[in-house]
C-alpha cells in the first residue's frame, strides 16, 4: 500500500521567505502527483498536478518537482506571503482511481 | 470558475441514523469520489464512480455505505446506520478523467452523537 510522508508537520517563517515543503512516497509506480492547499474548516484547493511523466510543474510563485525514482516531490514558494498560510498537502495516485494523501505541512507566514 | 457543492455543510445526527449527504460535480467531469478526514489525521479515500457505478472502493467503505447518482447531477453518500467513529468531514470530489486532477468541495462535516 502507497505510504506518503510530509515532513515538516509545521513550518512558520517570516513574510518574503522563499521555502520548500517536501513529500516522500513509498511506490515510485506514480500515476500522477497533486498538490493541494486546505485552510482550516474547509475543503481542498489544487494547485498543481505533475503527471508521472513531467519532472515540475509552475504556477504562479509555486512550483513543483517530482523524482519518482527517489519517491520524492518538492512544492517550491517564492516569496511568501501571510496569505499563503495553511495545510499543503500532497497526493499520489499509482495505478488506480484512489489517491493517497499525506498528513499535511501546517504553513504559517509571520507578517 | 466551475465547483464542486456540498450539502449539507453540517450535520448533527444520533448513533444509528441514516445519512444522505449531496455532492454537485463539476458539469463536464465523469469521475466521482467521496473522501473522509477524520479530525486530525490524513484524507481517506472512500470510493469511485464512473458509468453509474463503483469503480474502486476501500476497505472503509463497508456495506453500511452507498452511493447513488440519482440524476444527470447529484451525487449522494448515504451511510445507513451511523456510529461514531463514523464522525468526520466528508469531501467529494470529481476529474475529467481517470486518474486526472482531483477538484473537491467544501465538506459536509458530520457529527454523530
Amino acid at each position: 500500500k502507497q505510504e506518503v510522508t510530509q515532513i515538516p508537520a509545521a513550518l512558520s517563517v517570516p513574510e518574503g521567505e522563499n521555502l520548500v515543503l517536501n513529500c516522500s512516497f513509498t511506490d515510485s509506480a506514480i500515476y500522477n502527483l497533486q498538490w493541494f492547499r486546505q485552510d482550516p474548516g474547509k475543503g481542498l484547493t489544487s494547485l498543481l498536478l505533475i503527471q508521472s511523466s513531467q519532472r515540475e510543474q509552475t504556477s504562479g510563485r509555486l512550483n513543483a518537482s517530482l523524482d519518482k525514482s527517489s519517491g520524492r516531490s518538492t512544492l517550491y514558494i517564492a516569496a511568501s506571503q501571510p496569505g499563503d498560510s495553511a495545510t499543503y498537502l500532497c497526493a499520489v495516485t499509482a495505478g488506480g482511481n484512489q489517491f493517497y494523501f499525506g498528513t499535511g505541512t501546517s504553513l504559517t507566514v509571520i507578517p | 470558475e466551475p465547483e464542486v457543492t456540498q450539502t449539507p455543510s453540517h450535520q448533527v445526527t444520533q448513533m444509528g441514523q441514516e445519512v444522505i449527504l449531496r455532492c454537485v460535480p463539476i458539469s463536464n467531469h465523469l469521475y466521482f469520489y467521496w473522501y473522509r478526514q477524520i479530525l486530525g489525521q490524513k484524507v481517506e479515500f472512500l470510493v469511485s464512480f464512473y458509468n453509474n457505478e463503483i469503480s474502486e472502493k476501500s476497505e472503509i467503505f463497508d456495506d453500511q455505505f452507498s452511493v447513488e447518482r440519482p440524476d444527470g447531477s447529484n451525487f449522494t453518500l448515504k451511510i445507513r446506520s451511523t456510529k461514531l467513529e463514523d464522525s468526520a468531514m466528508y469531501f467529494c470530489a470529481s476529474s475529467e478523467e481517470w486518474g486526472g486532477e482531483l477538484f473537491f468541495g467544501e465538506g459536509s462535516r458530520l457529527t454523530v452523537l
